[in-house]
C-alpha cells in the first residue's frame, strides 16, 4: 500500500525568506503522480504543484518548486519568498493514474512579518 | 456553477442520527471522490466514482457509510446511526477523467462540517 508522511507538523518563516517542506512516500509502483496542496483556514483545498514520476525534470510553479527524488521516494516543497498569504496547512499527496489520492498528515506553515 | 459545491456548509446532528452529505461535482465531470478530514488531519478517501462503473468504496470506515451518485451527477454521502467518532470535514472533489488515460486534476469542493454531539 502507497503511505505518504510528512514528518515535519508546523513550520514558520520570516517573511520574504525561503522554507522547504519535507515528504516522503512508500511504493513499488514506477508511475504515479505527486502533489502538494495548500489549505487555508476556509478548509478550500488548492493544488500547488504537480510532478509526473516519469519526469526526471523538477516541477517548478512560480515561487514554489519541488525537490523530486525518485529512488530516495522523497518530494520536497520549496517557497521562495515567503508570503503572508503562504501561510496555510501545506499537503503532500500521492496518486496513481486512475485512483484517488493518498494524503500527508500535513504542515501548518506560518509566515511571520 | 463554476467550481464543486457542498451541502450543508455545516451540520451539527445528534448520536445515533442519520445525516445526508451532498455533493454538486463541476458539470460533465466524469469522476467524483469523497474523502474525510479528522480534526488537525489529512485527507483520509472515503469512497471513488467513475463514471458507470462499480464505484471504489473501500476507503468506507464501516457500512454505516454509504454513497450514491444519480444520474453520474450530484451524490449523497449517507452516514447511519452517527457515532462522536465520524465528526469531521466531508470533503468531495470532482475531475474531467480517471480511469486511465491522462491525468486529470482533482477540484476540492469547500466541504461540510459534521459535528455529532
Amino acid at each position: 500500500a502507497q503511505t505518504v508522511t510528512q514528518s515535519q507538523p508546523e513550520m514558520s518563516v520570516q517573511e520574504a525568506e525561503t522554507v522547504t517542506l519535507s515528504c516522503t512516500y512508500d511504493t513499488s509502483e514506477n508511475n504515479y503522480y505527486l502533489f502538494w496542496y495548500k489549505q487555508p483556514p476556509s478548509r478550500q483545498m488548492i493544488l500547488v504543484i504537480r510532478q509526473e514520476a516519469y519526469k526526471q525534470q523538477n516541477a517548478t510553479e512560480n515561487r514554489f518548486s519541488v525537490n523530486f527524488q525518485k529512488a530516495a521516494k522523497s518530494f520536497s516543497l520549496k517557497i521562495s519568498d515567503s508570503q503572508l498569504g503562504d501561510t496555510a496547512m501545506y499537503f503532500c499527496a500521492f496518486m496513481m493514474l486512475g485512483g484517488y489520492m493518498r494524503f500527508g498528515a500535513g504542515t501548518r506553515l506560518t509566515v511571520k512579518p | 456553477g463554476a467550481g464543486v459545491s457542498q451541502s450543508p456548509s455545516n451540520k451539527v446532528t445528534e448520536k445515533g442520527k442519520d445525516v445526508e452529505l451532498r455533493c454538486d461535482p463541476i458539470s460533465g465531470h466524469t469522476a467524483l471522490y469523497w474523502y474525510r478530514q479528522s480534526l488537525g488531519q489529512g485527507l483520509e478517501f472515503l469512497i471513488y466514482f467513475q463514471g458507470n462503473s462499480a464505484p471504489d468504496k473501500s476507503g468506507l470506515p464501516s457500512d454505516r457509510f454509504s454513497a450514491e451518485r444519480t444520474g453520474g451527477s450530484v451524490s449523497t454521502l449517507t452516514i447511519q446511526r452517527t457515532q462522536q467518532e465520524d465528526s469531521a470535514v466531508y470533503l468531495c472533489a470532482s475531475s474531467a477523467g480517471g480511469a486511465g488515460g491522462s491525468y486529470n486534476e482533482q477540484f476540492f469542493g469547500p466541504g461540510t462540517r459534521l459535528t455529532v454531539l
